[in-house]
């Protein structure tokens, strides 16, 4: 396994559009997390699933930013009417339920909206 | 609410230096607290993790971090610094009930020759 791939890299999109991202987490681990990371900052939370159940959501994930994980293996996170202030650096990571703690991070997908 | 403060947005040290990175950290219950790592567009890497076991956890590339209770700190140190150090570092609290990471705001590391 070559750990939490994230697809693509890097994103340059005009405001306005959709974007969608791709994380694929390790096979075994059960657990899906989405951060945002705005440069100068910290990673904040944004959503989590157990499986294909999405448990928890940040006030940050507005109606404009929708997360599947469909059959709880890999996991998408759409964009919609993308805006300059969604640029940021978009982590994912996941964990197995034995290990809650025992988060891996993907190399994340930079987002620049122009 | 758990939540880290990591003190100094910059900090330098010439190569060989002590390198010492501050975390303090707030919460109610005993804490997991956690020190990442990142290169330029790079995603996180775990340095090391303190999960109530020893205080004094030893991690990856030579760096160490102290629980420290009394002081609610959790400062990461590494004796000698090597230019391959270079980068920004994070201390992140484990939320548990809401199963996220709360991370600090990052100290960049520059390290001279």
């Amino acid at each position: 396994d070559t750990g939490v791939s994230q697809d693509p890299r890097h994103k340059i999109t005009k405001r306005g559009q959709n974007v969608t991202f791709r994380c694929d987490p390790i096979s075994e681990h059960n657990r899906l997390y989405w951060y945002r990371q705005t440069l100068g900052q910290g990673p904040e939370f944004l959503t989590y699933f157990q499986n294909e159940a999405q448990l928890e959501k940040s006030r940050l994930l507005s109606d404009r930013f929708s997360a599947e994980r469909p059959k709880g293996s890999f996991s998408t996170l759409e964009i919609q009417r993308t805006e300059q202030g969604d640029s940021a650096m978009y982590l994912c990571a996941s964990s197995p339920s034995s290990d809650s703690v025992g988060y891996t991070f993907g190399s994340g997908t930079r987002l620049t909206v122009v | 609410a758990q939540s880290v403060t990591q003190l100094g947005s910059h900090v330098s040290v010439s190569e060989g230096a002590l390198v010492l990175l501050r975390c303090n950290y707030s919460s109610s219950v005993p804490p997991y607290l956690f020190w990442y790592v990142q290169y330029p567009n790079q995603g996180l890497q775990l340095l090391l993790k303190y999960t109530s076991a020893a205080t004094l956890v030893k991690g990856i590339n030579g760096f160490e971090a102290e629980f420290k209770k009394s002081e609610t700190s959790f400062h990461l140190t590494k004796p000698s610094a090597h230019m391959s150090d270079a980068a920004e570092y994070f201390c992140a609290v484990y939320v548990e009930g809401f199963q996220k990471l709360v991370f600090g705001t990052g100290t960049r590391l520059l390290v001279s020759p």
